[in-house]
């Protein structure tokens, strides 16, 4: 079983649906982002979360410490959007940062 | 502008032939790291380093080397590329493990081994 795990793989929405992309994982946490990727390969970071929730614009991201779970949601979603949501989690301690990746959300977001 | 700067972004290689990817980022960051992203797998960190002259192994080192020898370059060595490592490649620096703060990607390298 992977340490990160995201849901769904893949999804396809119409123009401005509101959007959710899960994220659950099963070691202890110093800290989770979420990142998009887009065609063409570039990676972005959009959140780093330790508690709580976070906002920038139309994305927001929450995290659950005590269930282990992480959600970013998209609001009156648009095709720029499409891309590839990874979600990432920093294990504490240790010499490496022990970034561990989800594999991934396909988002597509049709007009 | 704050920027991870990898090159080259495409490279064609046969098997055997040395080769690097340049990794150089302008922020001042102590910590480094190297990614390779691979079709149903994910990312997965090869190496990293948290300051000058310190690096470590990720979670697969296999087939390659990393040096940093300045805070801002962190170079990653195939010395004998083998089809496996065709791949994307992504280097990432952060201002610290210490410190919570987010990364900042390189534009990637596409590398294929023939």
């Amino acid at each position: 079983k992977n340490e990160v795990e995201q849901s769904p793989q893949n999804l396809t929405a119409q123009e401005g649906e509101f959007i959710t992309i899960n994220c659950s994982y099963s070691v202890g946490i110093s800290a989770l982002h979420w990142l998009q990727q887009h065609p063409g390969g570039g990676i972005v970071s959009l959140f780093m979360l330790s508690s709580g929730k976070k906002k920038h614009g139309r994305l927001i991201a929450t995290i659950n410490i005590q269930e282990k779970h992480s959600s970013l949601h998209i609001t009156a979603s648009h095709p720029r959007d499409s891309a590839v949501y990874i979600c990432a989690v920093n294990r504490p301690g240790g010499g490496a940062d022990g970034l561990t990746f989800g594999k991934g959300t396909h988002l597509i977001i049709q007009p | 502008e704050a920027q991870v700067t990898q090159n080259p972004r495409y490279l064609i290689t046969v098997t055997g032939k040395k080769l690097t990817v340049t990794c150089s980022q302008n922020m001042n960051h102590e910590y480094m790291s190297w990614y390779r992203q691979d079709p149903g797998l994910g990312l997965r960190q090869i190496y990293y380093s948290m300051n000058v002259e310190v690096t470590d192994k990720g979670d697969v080192p296999e087939g390659y080397k990393v040096s940093r020898k300045e805070k801002r370059n962190f170079p990653l060595i195939l010395e004998s590329p083998s089809p496996n490592q065709t791949s994307l490649y992504f280097c990432a620096s952060s201002p610290s493990i210490g410190v919570q703060r987010g990364y900042t990607f390189g534009s990637g390298t596409r590398l294929t081994v023939v």
